[in-house]
C-alpha cells in the first residue's frame, strides 16, 4: 500500500487552530482527503481532493496539499472536534492511509 | 444513503468467511466501493476495491487470500476471505467511493466484527 505518515498526536486550546499534517513520497501530485472518527463510530470523510468539504461538514475544517506534505487545519477548534484523523491517497490502483492522528483538545 | 455489513464472527486460524454489504439509498451499480480494516485500538487500512463494471483491485499484501466482488442487482457488496490469520483479526467496513472524487469514500457501513483465534 502507499506509506503515509501522520504525528501520533497533536494537543490543541479550544479555539485554536490545528494542524494536523500527512507525508508521503510526491504526495502533493495525488489528491489527499481526510477522515474523522471517534470512539466506537465510523469513518466521516470530512477533507477530499486536498481541499473541499462535504456537505455538512464545518467551515472550520480546510486542507491543502504541496511538495510532499498535505495538511489539515481546524480553526477555532472546538471540544467536539477531539477525535483520530486520518489522511488517504491513492498510488497508482493502491490505497493507503496515514497511520492516524489523536487530537486531544485541552 | 446506507450500508451495512454482515457475516463477521469468530473463525479458525486457516478458515473461511464471506462479509456482505448491503446497500440502500443509492444507485449501486454506478459507484466503486471498497473494504477498509481496523484492527481494535489501531488504524484504518485499506484491503479491496471492485469498479462499477466489476474491475476488482487489492494491496499486494492481500492479493490471493481476498477476493472482492458484487451483485448490482442485489445492491451487495463481498468480500471472500480464505486462509485467514489472527492478523486478519479487525472490524471491517464497506464504503463508497464519490465519484470523480479523487478516491475518496464519503459512505461508511457501521462495520463487521471478525476475528480468527483458535
Amino acid at each position: 500500500s502507499y506509506e503515509l505518515t501522520q504525528p501520533p498526536s497533536v494537543s490543541v486550546s479550544p479555539g485554536q487552530t490545528a494542524n494536523i499534517t500527512c507525508s508521503g513520497n510526491n504526495l502533493g501530485d495525488k489528491y489527499v482527503c481526510w477522515y474523522q472518527q471517534k470512539p466506537g463510530q465510523s469513518p466521516v470523510l470530512v477533507i477530499y481532493q486536498d481541499k473541499k468539504r462535504p456537505s455538512g461538514i464545518p467551515e472550520r475544517f480546510s486542507g491543502s496539499n504541496s511538495g510532499n506534505t498535505a495538511t489539515l487545519t481546524i480553526s477555532g477548534t472546538q471540544a467536539v472536534d477531539e477525535a483520530d484523523y486520518y489522511c488517504q491517497a491513492w498510488d497508482s490502483s493502491t490505497g493507503g492511509f496515514g497511520g492516524g492522528t489523536r487530537l486531544t483538545v485541552l | 444513503e446506507q450500508l451495512v455489513e454482515s457475516g463477521g464472527g469468530l473463525v479458525q486460524p486457516g478458515g473461511s468467511l464471506r462479509l456482505s454489504c448491503a446497500a440502500s439509498g443509492f444507485t449501486f451499480s454506478i459507484y466503486d466501493m471498497h473494504w477498509v480494516r481496523q484492527p481494535t485500538g489501531k488504524g484504518l487500512e485499506w484491503v479491496s476495491g471492485i469498479g462499477a463494471a466489476g474491475d476488482p483491485f487489492y494491496p499486494g499484501s492481500l492479493k490471493g487470500r481476498f477476493s472482492i466482488f458484487r451483485e448490482n442487482a442485489k445492491n451487495s457488496l463481498y468480500l471472500q476471505m480464505n486462509s485467514l490469520r489472527a492478523g486478519d483479526t479487525a472490524v471491517y467496513y464497506c464504503a463508497r467511493e464519490i465519484r470523480n472524487g479523487g478516491g475518496a469514500f464519503d459512505i461508511w457501513g457501521q462495520g463487521t466484527m471478525v476475528t480468527v483465534s483458535s
